[in-house]
């Protein structure tokens, strides 16, 4: 399986305040990407990164931010957690723009 | 703006069934892909797949360029393969873009 961790797994929060997930891989993957899932929808990109520093919104992307200062960490954070927010989040790496495509476990994340 | 749509929504099959799902999209791609979640939440990525035919094992996923569409066969279908499966393509159609996602087809094998 190709080394990817997501931290925290699970978190509980209230409206309003400020959450950062984090992402980490082992495999020196150029691309990742912060996707939530929800019911009824499918997996639906947030954004991502294609670089060091490099990033780019995806089609969710509003209320939310990231940073990649080195190859190994994605962070996506909410600015100020709304309860639309309430989500899981998968973390994802690829060596190239369309291949193949590693996923972390996920973070649930509530907010209340 | 590429569409995917997923059939069926649900199965529910017998063990040792052979399963058929199936997946359409409405721009042309140059590659499509097929994940498992498992009931666990876990997605693992199955197959990458640009033309005709691949085979992991028990899985089988077949893609027709021509009519933009792909369908994923699993034989001899065991409680184990109970999972939701996933088909993606890139959004903008070719290679372009980041991958879209179907909403999945959930199975479920009984023994």
């Amino acid at each position: 399986d190709a080394g990817i961790t997501q931290s925290p797994r699970h978190k509980v929060t209230e409206t309003g305040t400020p959450v950062t997930l984090r992402c980490h891989q082992t495999e020196n993957h150029r691309y990742m990407y912060w996707y939530r899932q929800d019911p009824g929808h499918g997996l639906r990109l947030i954004h991502y990164s294609y670089g060091v520093k490099d990033t780019d919104k995806g089609e969710v992307s509003d209320g939310y931010s990231v940073s990649r200062s080195k190859t190994e960490d994605f962070l996506l954070t909410l600015e100020s957690a709304t309860s639309s927010q309430t989500s899981v989040y998968f973390c994802a790496i690829s060596d190239a723009g369309m291949a193949e495509q590693f996923f972390g476990p996920g973070t649930r994340l509530t907010v209340l | 703006k590429n569409e995917v749509e997923q059939s069926p929504q649900n199965l529910t099959a017998q063990e040792g069934e052979f399963i058929t799902i199936n997946c359409s999209y409405s721009v042309g791609i140059s590659a499509l892909h097929w994940l498992q979640q498992h009931p666990g939440g876990g997605i693992v990525s199955l197959f990458m797949l640009s033309s005709g035919k691949k085979k992991h094992g028990r899985l089988i996923a077949t893609i027709n360029i021509q009519e933009k569409h792909s369908s994923l066969h699993i034989t001899a279908s065991h409680p184990r393969d109970s999972a939701v499966y996933i088909c993606a393509v890139p959004n903008y159609g070719g290679s372009q873009g980041n991958l879209i996602f179907g909403k999945g087809t959930k199975l479920s094998v009984k023994p």
